[in-house]
């Protein structure tokens, strides 16, 4: 069974540029949720997506959106990039959603870097 | 707010030593308690889910604890080999605004010197 997949791997955008990042959960999945992780602040939630639909959202600006598609693959964009937003960005997926009951399955992340 | 501290941030021991890396969490409203491993620019893999009504789960070479009252947990490895070497995190799942979502720790970088 195929793991959590997020392309691509690595990113060099300038300030003032967007990004999109995508990320393919464990088939069967339906929850897909995102992280900002940087050697300052850590692990921080960004939000989860369930069924396409928008359930949490972390206190990042709104400069940071997400969708999901039927197929439970997720993109994250991020929009006039800043400096800050350097950072590795993981996903992670679970069959449904973050219950306690549930293990989370991340994948190897993108390494965003902001010039 | 919840908040999660982990120490110490990095430890470093011969090959062969059993250890400890300790969670500590503030609020002891929590639904569970992940353990995670992160080798560096990797993603994390989960290595031990404690529900809240547990007091301990094992796997392997690995325990986890959980006192949810005095909101602390702690990781113990025992007989430490070189392949252990990674930062461990720990993560707390609350449960707010209408849903769920995890609270990560710090993390402890540890060494495993062969």
């Amino acid at each position: 069974k195929a793991g959590v997949t997020q392309t691509p791997r690595y990113l060099i955008k300038t300030r003032g540029q967007q990004v999109t990042l995508s990320c393919s959960p464990i088939s069967g999945h339906r929850s897909v949720s995102w992280y900002q992780q940087t050697p300052g602040q850590g692990l921080q939630f960004l939000f989860e997506y369930f069924s396409e639909t928008q359930r949490n959202k972390g206190n990042f600006p709104g400069r940071f959106s997400g969708r999901q598609f039927s197929n439970s693959r997720s993109e994250m964009n991020v929009s006039t990039l800043e400096l800050g937003d350097s950072a590795l960005y993981l996903c992670a997926s679970s069959l449904g959603g973050i219950k306690p009951n549930e293990k989370l399955f991340f994948g190897s992340g993108t390494q965003l870097s902001v010039l | 707010k919840q908040e999660v501290t982990q120490i110490p941030a990095a430890l470093s021991v011969p090959e062969g030593e059993n250890l400890v890396l300790n969670c500590s969490f503030t609020d002891s409203a929590i639904y569970n308690l992940q353990w995670f491993r992160q080798d560096p620019g990797k993603g994390l893999t989960s290595l031990l889910l404690i529900q809240s009504s547990q007091r301990e789960q094992t796997s392997g070479r690995l325990n986890a604890s959980l006192d949810k009252s005095s909101g602390r947990s702690t990781l113990y490895i025992a007989a430490s080999q070189p392949g252990d070497s990674a930062t461990y995190l720990c993560a707390v799942n609350v449960y707010t605004s209408g849903t769920y979502k995890y609270i990560f720790g710090t993390g402890t970088r540890l060494k495993v010197l062969a």
